[in-house]
C-alpha cells in the first residue's frame, strides 16, 4: 500500500511571497489532516477534512491560510502571503473512515519543509 | 483547552540503557492517547491506547495508560542506535473529531 504523499519536499521563499503544498492521502481514506510542526514542537492540526468537507479549522490562520480538497482525495495548503513565522514542516496525514472510531491511526507523509527568509 | 506534555524533553543515554518516556495530558472527553516515533520525517505509528492498565508491547517497547491520574509512558528497553528519534504523545478528545493534539516531544539520542 501506497503511503501519503506530498510534494514539494523542500521549499524557500521570501516573506510576502506566496506558497502552495499539495497532498495525496492513502487510496480510499476519507478523512485528511494538514499539521504545521515547527522545529521543536508536537504537530499543530490546522484543518481536518471529512471527503470534500471541512471539520476543523479552527487552528487555520484564514488571513493567510486557505486549503481545499475539492473532489474529496487530493489536497492543496496554500499561505498568501508568508510571514517569517510560518517557517515550518508542514504534514499531511490521512486516516481510513469517517466513523471516529478510536481505533482509527493517522497515516503521515514525510512532510514539507518550509522556510521563509 | 486540550493540553499534552511530554518530559523529559530531551534524553541521552547509552546503548543497552533502558529509558521512560512521560506524557501527561489534560483533553475533554478523552478518547485515546497514541504514541509515534520521529526520525527524520514522518511520524510512524507505535501504539494507541484507550484503556488504563492494559499495557501495550511490541518487543523492546512498551506503553502503559493511566486515566485515573492522566498520563502514559513509554518504555524501551535494551536501547539501541536506530532508537534515536523524537518520541511524540498524542492525545484524541471528543467523538467525530478525530483531532490530535500532540505533546512538544522527547528527543531520544542513543550513544553506542
Amino acid at each position: 500500500e501506497a503511503g501519503v504523499a506530498q510534494s514539494p519536499r523542500y521549499k524557500i521563499i521570501e516573506k510576502r511571497q506566496s506558497v502552495a503544498f499539495w497532498c495525496n492521502p492513502i487510496s480510499g481514506h476519507a478523512t485528511l489532516y494538514w499539521y504545521q510542526q515547527i522545529l521543536g514542537q508536537g504537530p499543530k492540526l490546522l484543518i481536518q477534512f471529512q471527503n470534500n468537507g471541512v471539520v476543523d479549522d479552527s487552528q487555520l490562520p484564514k488571513d493567510r491560510f486557505s486549503a481545499e480538497r475539492l473532489k474529496g482525495v487530493d489536497s492543496t495548503l496554500k499561505i498568501q502571503p508568508a510571514k517569517l513565522e510560518d517557517s515550518a514542516v508542514y504534514l499531511c496525514a490521512s486516516s481510513p473512515g469517517t466513523s471516529g472510531s478510536p481505533r482509527e491511526t493517522q497515516y503521515f507523509g514525510p512532510g514539507t519543509r518550509l522556510l521563509v527568509l | 483547552e486540550d493540553k499534552v506534555v511530554q518530559s523529559p524533553l530531551s534524553l541521552v543515554v547509552h546503548e543497552g540503557d533502558t529509558v521512560t518516556l512521560n506524557c501527561s495530558y489534560e483533553v475533554t472527553n478523552f478518547r485515546s492517547l497514541l504514541w509515534y516515533k520521529q526520525e527524520k520525517k514522518a511520524p510512524t505509528f507505535l501504539f494507541m491506547l484507550t484503556s488504563s492498565g492494559i499495557e501495550k508491547k511490541s518487543g523492546r517497547l512498551s506503553s502503559i495508560l493511566d486515566k485515573k491520574e492522566l498520563f502514559s509512558i513509554l518504555n524501551i528497553t535494551a536501547t539501541q542506535t536506530g532508537d534515536s528519534a523524537v518520541y511524540l504523545c498524542a492525545v484524541v478528545g471528543p467523538q467525530g473529531a478525530q483531532k490530535l493534539v500532540f505533546g512538544q516531544g522527547t528527543r531520544l539520542t542513543i550513544n553506542p
